[in-house]
């Protein structure tokens, strides 16, 4: 099983659904992360959580909400999808204890959004 | 602040040559330095991380970096390319003097290995 497991892999939506993308880690780490990645711009920080209690913006964070469920569990959520939300979306986990926190990365959900 | 550069989008090289992929960064202090690579309809998987000690840091399938603090740079090199190296790859940077919990990556520059 992967460390860090998203679904959906792939999910096509209309324009103004609510859509909900998961993450889950078996990693036992309190730390993760969403992202999102467009070509020719790299990774770009959604929301990021330092442990369950702890949910922070990152750099583009309008349009999208989160939820910790659990130390493991992170969600997305795309309250009224738009098309310029069509991405390839990342959810990560790291630890700090490990010198230097890398990141361990999901295989990604491909959200397209007509 | 941070910032990270990847001054090209593309790199190409035959199999069998070395292979280098820039990048530079910018921090207030001392900087973590990481490297990724993306494979197609993948995530990201980490290649090797710079934090202190010995400036040539070597990481897996054979790539190493090379942190260079006069000139702000830490390059991913390989001596002999693969076509399997072919992907994307992320320079990342976290200022941990400034005070930064959240590292910053580049762009992404693909790499493409010709037979």
């Amino acid at each position: 099983d992967a460390d860090v497991t998203q679904t959906p892999r792939n999910r096509i939506t209309k324009t103004g659904k609510r859509i909900m993308l998961e993450c889950s880690q078996t990693k036992g780490h309190d730390r993760m992360y969403w992202y999102r990645q467009d070509p020719g711009l790299g990774l770009r920080l959604i929301y990021y959580s330092f442990d369950v209690k702890d949910i922070n913006k990152g750099e583009i964070s309008d349009g999208y909400s989160v939820s910790r469920q659990a130390q493991a569990k992170f969600s997305l959520s795309l309250e009224s999808a738009i098309p310029n939300q069509t991405a390839l979306y990342f959810c990560a986990t790291s630890d700090p204890t490990e010198g230097g926190d890398g990141y361990t990365f999901g295989s990604g959900t491909r959200l397209t959004v007509v | 602040a941070q910032s990270v550069a990847q001054p090209e989008d593309q790199v190409n090289v035959a199999e069998g040559n070395p292979l280098t992929v820039k990048c530079t960064y910018s921090v207030s202090g001392n900087p973590y330095l990481f490297w990724y690579v993306q494979y197609p309809n993948r995530g990201l998987q980490f290649l090797l991380k710079y934090i202190t000690g010995d400036n040539l840091v070597k990481g897996s399938y054979g790539f190493e970096a090379e942190f260079n603090k006069s000139q702000t740079s830490f390059h991913l090199k390989k001596p002999s390319a693969l076509v399997s190296d072919s992907a994307l790859y992320f320079c990342a940077v976290r200022d941990i003097t400034g005070g930064s919990y959240i590292p910053t990556f580049g762009r992404g520059t693909s790499l493409i290995v010709h037979p």
